[in-house]
């Protein structure tokens, strides 16, 4: 099984639409999360970390269970230039294990 | 701040021969720095940790010979890849991590891609 699991997609949604995207992670020392956002031949970029509580930047939500080892994404009102690939992300030991990525693709 | 250079950003060599791939931090010290290959449609998978001024740790099924990784300056760490062969080519990216505040976050470089005829 895979520490990190991601639906691959192609995730295909009109702009304006609302998308969530899953995680689950199989180490439950694991002690950060995050979503990265990588587009295509380029290097990921951290997009948010992930809080417990749940944590909002703008158009983008993101939440943890800690108890059930899932992370979702949410991207509320999609703009074309969302199209890319959704890395769910969780550190251990100073390490950072990377999903295979969701990818998005926004059109108009 | 925090930015992250790799050089080169693309390279094409021929099977057997070696490939220098440099990775700097520009605007700050990185303690440590990490390298990772990402194949086509997969994830990034984390080949080895590297801390300045000593040996780089590698992760399961690395060949340690075959990938070498040099950290001697605390802005710079460099993999070598060895008598590369095409199953070697691949998308190489190194980050980054400094001290106080940016010690837990990594930053990233733009990465190389490798192509071995």
């Amino acid at each position: 099984r895979k520490e990190v699991e991601q639906d691959p997609g192609p995730f295909n949604v009109p702009e304006g639409a609302t998308v969530a995207f899953n995680c689950t992670y199989s180490n439950s020392a694991s002690q950060s999360f995050f979503w990265y956002r990588q587009d295509c031949r380029k290097e990921p970029k951290l997009l948010m970390s992930v809080y417990s509580s749940g944590n909002e930047d703008g158009r983008f939500t993101a939440q943890l269970n800690r108890a059930s080892q899932y992370i979702s994404l949410l991207i509320r009102d999609s703009k074309l230039s969302d199209s890319a690939t959704y890395l769910c992300v969780v550190r251990g030991f100073q390490k950072l294990v990377f999903g295979t990525g969701t990818r998005l693709l926004v059109s108009p | 701040g925090a930015v992250v250079s790799q050089h080169p950003s693309w390279v094409i060599c021929k099977s057997g021969t070696s490939v220098k791939i440099e990775c700097r931090s520009l605007d700050f010290q990185a303690t440590t720095m990490f390298w990772y290959r990402q194949f086509p449609k997969q994830s990034l998978m984390l080949m080895a940790t590297s801390n300045e001024g000593s040996k780089a740790t590698y992760e399961q099924g690395v060949e340690k010979d075959k990938f070498l990784i040099n950290h001697a300056s605390l802005t710079l760490s460099t993999l070598t890849v060895t008598s590369a062969h095409p199953e070697d080519s691949s998308f190489y990216i190194c980050s980054a991590t400094g001290t106080s505040a940016l010690l837990y976050e990594q930053y990233f470089g733009p990465g190389t891609r490798l192509t071995v005829t």
